[in-house]
């Protein structure tokens, strides 16, 4: 069936350090969301791209779509301790269900 | 808070038994997801409703059920319980007035569900 590929499946940084996370389809989305979930809280919406090769900022975190609508990224710069949490990716097919990948846990040591 | 209340927030019972979680989506909100998030897992879609109707289903096993109610309250019904159902339950909504994938979902904070 239709399946979202999140990866990695873990990431732990040093503070000031990179993070990326990444989500692949074999087929082509309609769109995709991304959502942030807090150790013990509920996910929270963060962005949503539509748009072939669509390119999104929010501060330090940059969302991208990938030019055949089949992959996305979520790269954050300088990650801080308020960063932590599981970083999910959320694919429509058809513009109908939402597959949401298995997320991917980020770990920041101050 | 995302405007969605879910009752109760925990809830510990047996195997075998039956229980309903209720979900109150954000006020206009239309659609009611639930989903499945077993400790340290992703989120398991199960089921959408949409003004009343069933939208679209996922991975929804058949002794899990449910509805959303004309006030567009939504309750998932989860019976002859075994030990692997232990995990949290979630409830989103989304599109105001609209049914549309583009509409961002506003999360509950959850019921843990604890299966003995």
């Amino acid at each position: 069936g239709q399946q979202v590929m999140q990866i990695p499946q873990y990431q732990h940084v040093q503070e000031g350090e990179d993070f990326t996370t990444y989500c692949n389809s074999s087929t082509t989305l309609s769109n995709i969301q991304w959502y942030k979930q807090r150790p013990g809280g509920h996910p929270v919406f963060l962005i949503q791209l539509v748009k072939s090769g669509e390119v999104k900022k929010q501060k330090r975190l940059t969302f991208q779509f990938g030019e055949a609508k089949k992959n996305s990224s979520l790269h954050i710069t300088a990650t801080q301790t308020t960063d932590v949490g599981t970083y999910f990716c959320a694919a429509t097919y058809n513009f109908n269900k939402f597959y949401f990948g298995s997320g991917t846990k980020l770990n920041v040591k101050p | 808070d995302s405007g969605v209340t879910q009752t109760p927030k925990h809830l510990i019972t047996a195997t075998g038994q039956r229980v309903t979680l209720r979900c109150s989506p954000r006020s206009g909100d239309l659609s009611v997801y639930w989903y499945q998030q077993s400790l340290d897992q992703g989120l398991q879609f199960l089921i959408q409703y949409y003004n009343g109707e069933e939208r679209a289903k996922g991975n929804i096993l058949e002794r899990f059920s449910a509805q959303q109610f004309p006030d567009l309250h939504s309750e998932l019904n989860l019976s002859s319980l075994e030990l692997g159902d232990s995990a949290l339950y979630f409830c989103a909504s989304s599109g105001r007035g609209t049914l549309s994938s583009y509409n961002e979902q506003f999360f509950g904070p959850g019921t843990r569900l604890t299966v003995l």
